[in-house]
């Protein structure tokens, strides 16, 4: 599976948009991009996955670049309780065992 | 809905004993597969499970073993524990149809003394 790189750490103004950038210059074609999250004290939780086109759930949405080096999740309006740290993974095919989690970066949700 | 559990929460061990670690995925998930996440550190792979067969195993040596019952729920196994493997482990369960997306439990934190 490709490797993925991410700031180490962000702060993010309460009611504003977070934006999360990812570097995965190596993804190969058949590589999804897919993104989790771990609040304090809990597990990981998904959050949204994408091959190539933009994504949009009720929790966020993944912008990928056309030549699927990066992608960007967006929290649209961030509140204290996404305080968390949010890893990108990429991994072949839309079965998401097996996965590989870096260090993610440490998103601070301020007030 | 009841989501994934994990028991017990917390667990002490001395070094070289064994230790079970139990897991109720949510339900009608057929998947399990287990986490071991050290302090400041992301999830590692274990290894999977799907319909009671290891289905796909991460790095890790013969004495991390594991089940699954025929209810889908699982147990992770640890034989002669070792300083190291004091960590977080977590289960995450998923759908055969929608396996992008594991649920994950809260973890059993582990320590070896």
């Amino acid at each position: 599976d490709a490797k993925t790189t991410q700031p180490t750490s962000m702060d993010c103004a309460e009611g504003r948009a977070a934006n999360l950038p990812c570097n995965h210059s190596t993804i190969s074609g058949n590589e999804y991009v897919y993104w989790y999250r771990q609040i304090h004290s809990q597990g990981p939780q998904y959050i949204i996955h994408g091959l190539k086109n933009n994504e949009t759930n009720e929790m966020a949405s993944l912008i990928i670049t056309e030549d699927r080096k990066s992608s960007t999740l967006i929290l649209p309006h961030a509140t204290l309780r996404d305080t968390a740290v949010y890893y990108c993974i990429v991994r072949a095919g839309r079965v998401a065992y097996k996965l590989s989690f870096g260090a993610g970066t440490t998103v601070t949700v301020r007030a | 809905e009841t989501g994934v559990t994990q028991s017990p929460t917390h667990l002490i061990k001395t070094r070289g004993q064994q230790v079970t670690l139990r897991c109720s995925s949510q339900s009608g998930h057929n998947t399990v597969s287990w986490y071991q996440q050290a302090l400041g550190q992301g999830p590692q792979f274990i290894f999977q499970y799907y319909r009671e067969e290891e289905n796909g195993r991460g790095n890790f040596p013969p004495r991390f073993s594991g089940l699954q019952f025929p209810n889908y729920s699982s147990e992770l196994n640890v034989n002669a524990l070792e300083l190291d493997d004091s960590a977080l482990y977590l289960c995450a369960s998923s759908l055969e149809d929608r396996s992008y997306e594991q649920y994950f439990g809260p973890g059993t934190r582990l320590t070896v003394t």
